[in-house]
Formats: C-alpha cells, structure tokens, sequence
C-alpha cells in the first residue's frame, strides 16, 4: 500500500515559535491530504485539510502546503502555545474508496 | 448528536478468547473503518466499508473479521485473541471519501 512518511517524530518548540512537520508519499494518484491532532488519551481529530487541486490552505494560525511535484505536504503552526502540544498525524487517501493511510506522528511539545 | 460511538472503553482478554468491539454511528455515513493504534505507528487500517453489505481489507486484516448489516452499525470480531492484538482500536466515519473522518473515542485493548 501507499507508504507516508512523516517527520520528525519529536518536535520541542518555544511558545511563540513556528512548527513545521513533513510529510512525504509515493503515489501520485493520492487526492486528498488531512492533518489530525491527537490530545493524550483522546481521539484524533481533523485540524485540516487539502487536495490536490490545492496548493496551499490556512485557517488561522495552521497552514498546509502540498507540493504534488515533489510528493509532500506540511504542516505549518504559528505562534505556538501551550495548548498545540499533542501528537499529530498526517494522512492520505489514493482510492475511490477513500482509505486513509497514516503517517506515524510527530510528538509536539511547546514549552512556555 | 452522538456521532461514532464505541464499546467497550477498556477490555482485558485471555488469550484464545473472542469478543466483538461495538462501534456505531448517528450521522448516517455510509464510509466507516477500524483502525488500530500501537506506539510509534500511527493509525493502521483493519478493515473499511463503504456501505451496508460492502466491507475490504485495510492494512493489518489477519485475526478480525467484519460485516456491515446496517449503515449505522460497524462491528469488529476478534475470533481467537492473541497478545499481539493489544492496542487501542479506533472506529471512524465519513460521508465521502475525501471528507473528515470522525472517530469514536477508542477502546483500549489487552489480550493476556
């Protein structure tokens, strides 16, 4: 199946700074690309998303780009706080039937 | 709105025995899946269905066996537990493929 991966595994960043985690694939017929955040001992949850007719998406302080060419998409957070610690996952569908594959996440820690 | 709704929460299995993981949704999607989660991983795609009567293998089928007799409801089997099965299992759903997949709030399991 289709292979994601993602990095770094950890991320340790000053409030206030920016992060960035990277996401690379190998199937160009890959169409839709979310991002989900993991708090500790909850679900995964959507913080956004793109496709491929997209290059790039911002909703607030978070930013996904998706460079087809090169096979990858990132994610980009400003201005981090406290409350961006988590762990996120970057993930891909290739098929009609929309099966998602999953990176296997960057570990974020902000520390004030 | 109850939207994916999982049972149980937590489960102790000896090894050999069977259960069924519960998993239901209120939304009426027609795409839901199961995933398993273990340390350092990611998400993991066990089996999908894209609606009632229509189920395909994921990633890491071996052991469980799925059916979908409604568009509500998504059951996973696991017919002879083995250690190797402990992990924390996530249902999910989406309306279309390329759509936000909302997940259930996980079950986590131990096979001793």
């Amino acid at each position: 199946g289709e292979n994601v991966e993602q990095h770094p595994s950890t991320l340790s960043v000053q409030e206030g700074d920016s992060a960035v985690i990277k996401c690379t694939y190998s199937d160009s017929a890959s169409n839709y690309f979310p991002w989900y955040k993991q708090e500790l001992g909850k679900r995964p949850q959507l913080i956004i998303d793109i496709r491929s007719n997209v290059g790039e998406k911002k909703d607030q302080r978070i930013a996904v780009t998706l460079n087809k060419t090169a096979k990858h998409f990132s994610l980009h957070i400003t201005e981090t706080q406290p409350e961006d610690s988590a762990v996120y996952f970057c993930a891909l569908t290739t098929d009609s039937w929309g099966k998602l594959q999953f990176g296997a996440g960057t570990q974020v820690v902000v520390t004030p | 709105n109850a939207g994916v709704t999982q049972t149980p929460k937590f489960q102790v299995l000896k090894t050999g025995q069977s259960m069924t993981l519960q998993c239901a949704q209120d939304m009426n999607h027609e795409y839901m899946s199961w995933y398993r989660q273990d340390p350092g991983m990611g998400l993991r795609l066990i089996h999908y269905s894209v609606g009632a009567g229509i189920t395909d293998q994921g990633e890491v089928p071996n052991g469980y066996n799925v059916s979908r007799s409604t568009t509500e409801d998504f059951p996973l089997r696991l017919l002879s537990a083995a250690p190797s099965q402990t992990s924390v299992y996530f249902c999910a759903s989406s309306q279309d493929p390329g759509q936000e997949a909302f997940f259930g709030q996980g079950t986590r399991l131990t096979v001793v």
